[in-house]
């Protein structure tokens, strides 16, 4: 079955630094990769996904890049600010499957 | 269009007890999928049910946990006889369901268990 692994667990930038997050899969079949943000005391909130068919994605200072043949998928964030601080979850799954995968999430700390 | 609502979201129960968490998914949505989260950890899945039907609770403990989606009304995460170790964070999230639209699933607030 699908097994996803993200690094690091925890990463320190200072504010205004790019920050870097990390995911890999092992079934080659899944083709829809999300990730959630999680804040302290709440719920997981979606900011981006991407799907197998394009190799990147951006929504103003977030973006996901995808390399099916390494099968990784990274989020990176730019200018990072205070309250980008939370605990971010990368997942995995096959289109026609519910059945998410997910990392063990990376806890973000934006140094002021 | 309101998100997935989750209630109580706080709740503390003495060992013994019954805990009913409850959950109305968003608007248009069929398909409410229940995780558990221990404090510092990550989210674990529980059970994945469409309206009156449960299609996967490999993730649930076989004993004193069940959970339901009824035609009408909110779904709801029943726990029995809770012990302190049921402590935890439980949200519910939901999803449009169907092949079309993707896995999109989208979460609650969550409710925060406290058995003493």
């Amino acid at each position: 079955g699908e097994n996803v692994e993200q690094h690091p667990s925890t990463l320190s930038v200072q504010e205004g630094d790019s920050a870097v997050i990390k995911c890999t899969y092992s079934d080659s079949a899944s083709n829809y990769f999300p990730w959630y943000k999680q804040e302290l005391g709440k719920g997981p909130q979606l900011i981006i996904d991407i799907r197998s068919n394009v190799g990147e994605k951006k929504d103003q200072r977030i973006a996901v890049t995808l390399n099916k043949t390494a099968k990784h998928f990274s989020l990176h964030i730019t200018e990072t600010q205070p309250e980008d601080s939370a605990v971010y979850f990368c997942a995995a799954s096959l289109d026609s499957n519910y059945q998410l995968i997910w990392g063990a999430g990376t806890k973000l700390i934006i140094k002021p | 269009n309101a998100g997935v609502m989750q209630n109580p979201r706080h709740l503390v129960r003495r060992r013994g007890q019954e805990a009913r968490l409850r959950c109305s998914p968003m608007k248009g949505h069929s398909h409410v999928y229940w995780y558990r989260q221990l404090p510092e950890e990550g989210l674990k899945f529980m059970v994945y049910l469409q309206k009156e039907n449960i299609i996967d609770e490999s993730g649930m403990p076989k004993e004193r946990f069940s959970a339901e989606f009824p035609k009408e009304g909110p779904s709801i995460l029943r726990i029995q006889q809770v012990v302190r170790g049921d402590s935890a964070a439980y949200f519910c999230a939901s999803s449009p369901g169907g092949s079309s639209s993707g896995n999109t699933i989208y979460f609650g607030e969550g409710s925060w268990l406290t058995v003493v």
